[in-house]
């Protein structure tokens, strides 16, 4: 079993839809949790940190799920704009600090 | 200003000519990390270090080695890069084990 798992993907919706990815981890110790979003051929960068409480920035929307092991990412209000890779990353604790990726949810938003 | 700065963003190579891939980083982070990021998969984790100390992933090819010579810079070295070595190098930094990454602009390594 991978350590980080994503929904498959792609994910093609219209813009103003609302579109969640979720991502599991297997570890239980695990401490860290974050969204990044990959553009073609670009780094990574954060969208955003996922807080035990939840945790929302503007159309984003960050929930843990400790019970279960997973950690959702809802975008609303979808833009052309958040066409993108989300890719979700778990600090796992128990394996000196590693910071692992899922594999990536890939988004279109068309007109 | 760029925090964490990659050379050269693109890298050609011959088969089985070493390479070093290079990344400083002006955020006086503890922790480095070194991924591999091959087309339409994730970023693959290679090695990270915390402060001095290496980590080196279990599944990581002898073929790679890093170097830490200092808090600003570390290294990737290819010793004998295979044709299925090519791909994007991501090298990233973290303040603690628990702070998100900060990532720098890449590497692409070509292997012909």
């Amino acid at each position: 079993r991978k350590e980080v798992e994503q929904d498959p993907g792609p994910f093609n919706v219209p813009e103003g839809a609302t579109v969640a990815f979720n991502c599991t981890y297997s570890n239980s110790a695990s401490q860290s949790f974050f969204w990044y979003r990959q553009d073609c051929r670009k780094e990574p960068k954060l969208l955003m940190s996922v807080y035990s409480s939840g945790n929302e920035d503007g159309r984003f929307t960050a929930q843990l799920n400790r019970a279960s092991q997973y950690i959702s990412l809802l975008i609303r209000d979808s833009k052309l704009s958040d066409s993108a890779t989300y890719l979700c990353v778990v600090n796992e604790m128990a394996y000196n600090n590693d910071m692992r990726f899922g594999a990536g949810t890939r988004l279109t938003v068309k007109p | 200003d760029a925090m964490v700065i990659q050379n050269p963003r693109y890298q050609v190579t011959q088969f089985g000519k070493p390479v070093t891939l290079s990344c400083s980083q002006t955020l006086n982070h503890n922790v480095m990390y070194w991924y591999q990021q091959k087309s339409s998969q994730a970023p693959k984790l290679l090695f990270h270090y915390y402060d001095k100390d290496f980590n080196n992933e279990a599944d990581t090819p002898d073929n790679f080695q890093s170097r830490r010579p200092n808090t600003s810079f570390c290294f990737l070295d290819i010793r004998s890069p295979g044709l299925g070595d090519a791909a994007m190098y991501l090298c990233a930094t973290a303040g603690t084990e628990n702070s998100p990454l900060h990532f720098g602009n890449g590497t692409r390594l070509t292997v012909t």
